[in-house]
This record gives C-alpha cells, sequence and structure tokens, in this order.
C-alpha cells in the first residue's frame, strides 16, 4: 500500500549513543517532514525538507541532522542521545502547498 | 511553543451524543485541518478547511472557521464508541510549508 514508511518502530538507546531514523514515501511528495510528540501533546515540528535538496529547521531542531536523501528518503539523525529525546517521532509527507499530508506509524524511541 | 490550543484538553460522552471541540490558532493561516490519533498510533486526516471558508461537512463532521477570530471548531454527530481517540487541531501557515499543532482533545465515548 503507498504511504509513509519509519523504520524502526521501536528503538532503545542509551545515552551518548547515536542512531538514525529512515523515513520513505512512495507517492511522489515534493515535500517531507520530521516531528516529535511527548506524552499528552501535539505533533512539533523538527525539520522539514519542501523539495528535494532543501532541508529546514522547524520549531524544536537541536540535537537533530536530517538528510534528504533523493525525493522518497528523508532519515533524521541523533548525534548524541539524551533523556530529553525520549519520544515518539513521526515522519510525514505531502504534495506541497499545505494539502495532502501522509504520516508514518511512528517511531517509539526511549533514551535511557 | 505550540501555535493552537484546544478546548476542552479532555472529553467524555455518552454514544450517540455529539462531541464539540474547539481551536484556536495565533497567526494567518492557508488553511486548517483535523486530524485523529488512536492510542499509540499514528495520525488520520480527517478535514480540512480553506482560510476563504466557513464551514464544511463530510459525514459525521462539521468544521467551521472563523478567521477573525483565529478559531475553528469541529463537531462530530451521533457519536460512537470508535469515535475514542485524540482529535488535533492543525493550521497551515501561509507559505504552505509548515503544519503547527495544538495540544489535543482527548474524546472518550462511553457505550
Amino acid at each position: 500500500n503507498a504511504g509513509v514508511t519509519q523504520t524502526p518502530k521501536f528503538q532503545v538507546l542509551k545515552t551518548g549513543q547515536s542512531m538514525t531514523l529512515q523515513c520513505a514515501q512512495d507517492m511522489n511528495h515534493n515535500s517531507m517532514y520530521w516531528y516529535r510528540q511527548d506524552p499528552g501533546m501535539g505533533l512539533r515540528l523538527i525539520y522539514y525538507s519542501a523539495s528535494e535538496g532543501t532541508t529546514d529547521k522547524g520549531e524544536v531542531p537541536n540535537g537533530y541532522n536530517v538528510s534528504r536523501l533523493n525525493k522518497r528518503e528523508f532519515s533524521l539523525r541523533l548525534e548524541s542521545a539524551a533523556p530529553s529525546q525520549t519520544s515518539v517521532y513521526f515522519c510525514a509527507s505531502s504534495v506541497g502547498g499545505g494539502y495532502g499530508y501522509t504520516f508514518g506509524s511512528g517511531t517509539r524511541l526511549t533514551v535511557v | 511553543s505550540q501555535q493552537g490550543e484546544e478546548d476542552p484538553q479532555a472529553l467524555s460522552i455518552q454514544e450517540g451524543e455529539n462531541a464539540t471541540m474547539n481551536c484556536s490558532y495565533k497567526t494567518s493561516i492557508n488553511n486548517l485541518q483535523w486530524y485523529r490519533q488512536n492510542s499509540g498510533r499514528g495520525l488520520v486526516h480527517l478535514i480540512l478547511i480553506r482560510s476563504n471558508e466557513r464551514e464544511k461537512h463530510s459525514g459525521r463532521l462539521r468544521v467551521t472557521l472563523d478567521t477573525s477570530k483565529k478559531s475553528s471548531s469541529l463537531l462530530i454527530t451521533a457519536s460512537r464508541a470508535a469515535d475514542t481517540a485524540s482529535y488535533f487541531c492543525v493550521s497551515n501557515n501561509n507559505a504552505g510549508n509548515m503544519l503547527t499543532f495544538g495540544g489535543g482533545t482527548r474524546l472518550m465515548v462511553k457505550p
């Protein structure tokens, strides 16, 4: 089925470890996004990529880096994980212009 | 900080009743969207209303938008136990490249 695929679905890291969250979409969308959701809250934008080859900071970019590898793939990297980064991470894509958002099923990350 | 504020934060109703959730946002928008999130799951798009629209319907959903008050409401009529979820108001900025989420309303529909 068409959509946004995130891997892994669950991950436990030790403080200071690094990891990359992967996201891929097969809908030929121009824009891709990474959000985090903390318990009882809405999603907050970490980084986005309006089009292939561009990335921009969102509301909470500190501690993260991103790569728009190609039109399909947008990865999120934690270079040195901290307990404050324990959260559920969602990748999304859209056709652009504010329409047609599709979300992945999320990655539940715990940093101990 | 998040742009949207939702009211109420939690709502508990009986099956068959209507549920109304309100949302406010702070800056100019291109459109406003409502999403549902079941516990531990991803988000599902429910309905989108453009900034030049005032009301929109989709099945049992009715959304209103008042850009002068920077507010929106979502009405779910004849609620069902399966409607139990968190509902998020999401504003889209004028450039159309960024969604901003409210804190959500946790709806519980009792059978």
